[in-house]
């Protein structure tokens, strides 16, 4: 089964500091690999993803991930945190076979930004 | 083209009532998700469904949870009875084709 990791739960930077997420998953195949924004009260929004091709993937806000197969890593990084990022950020994994496109979830890391 | 409509945003139940959680798809989607959110556990699938069909329910629990997509109409997660653990976030996604899902603000289910 299908399984994603994010070591850690909380992560605090400063405002103009550069930020790393990770996620680690387990699976099978090259899975499709998500990132998920979750600010207090409201749903998740799409950041990236990865389904094939350059590992090097660019999303919205500035944010980007790569996808290292050898490391079974998919990491979330920006290289200069605005206050308005802080949210909790959620890592997914989906199967990249079949006709079954449920997400399966990291636990999450709740990132606080301070001035 | 409006996002992903769940309604209500907040409901509150006691025990042993019922709790229906509606879900209005973006606009040609025809793929359903739904997911629950325990605190510090993140996001459970529950339940993906097509048209009329449920495809996958791995998720859900046994009892007293069921979920339909109907031909015409919201998809409807319906929790009978109602515990206080059945307290949490429940987040519907739709998508198109099935690869990306988009998610909508969530119904937060308090059980008194």
């Amino acid at each position: 089964a299908q399984s994603v990791t994010q070591p850690d739960i909380h992560i605090t930077v400063s405002e103009g500091a550069s930020l790393e997420l990770r996620c680690n998953y387990s699976y099978g195949a090259t899975p499709y690999l998500f990132w998920y924004v979750q600010s207090p009260g409201q749903g998740l929004q799409l950041l990236l993803k990865y389904f094939s091709g350059d590992t090097l993937v660019q999303g919205i806000k500035g944010f980007e991930a790569e996808f290292k197969r050898s490391q079974s890593s998919f990491n979330l990084r920006k290289p200069s945190v605005h206050w308005s990022d802080a949210a909790e950020y959620f890592c997914a994994v989906m199967n990249s076979g079949g006709s079954n496109y449920k997400l399966t979830f990291g636990k999450g890391t709740l990132l606080t930004v301070n001035p | 083209n409006a996002g992903v409509m769940q309604n209500p945003r907040h409901l509150v139940r006691r025990r042993g009532q019922e709790a229906r959680l509606r879900c209005s798809p973006m606009k040609g989607h025809s793929h359903v998700y739904w997911y629950r959110q325990l605190p510090e556990e993140g996001l459970k699938f529950m339940v993906y469904l097509q048209k009329e069909n449920i495809i996958d329910e791995s998720g859900m629990p046994k009892e007293r949870f069921s979920a339909e997509f109907p031909k015409e109409g919201p998809s409807i997660l319906r929790i009978q009875q109602v515990v206080r653990g059945d307290s949490a976030a429940y987040f519907c996604a739709s998508s198109p084709l099935g690869d990306e899902a988009f998610f909508g603000q969530g119904t937060r289910l308090t059980v008194v």
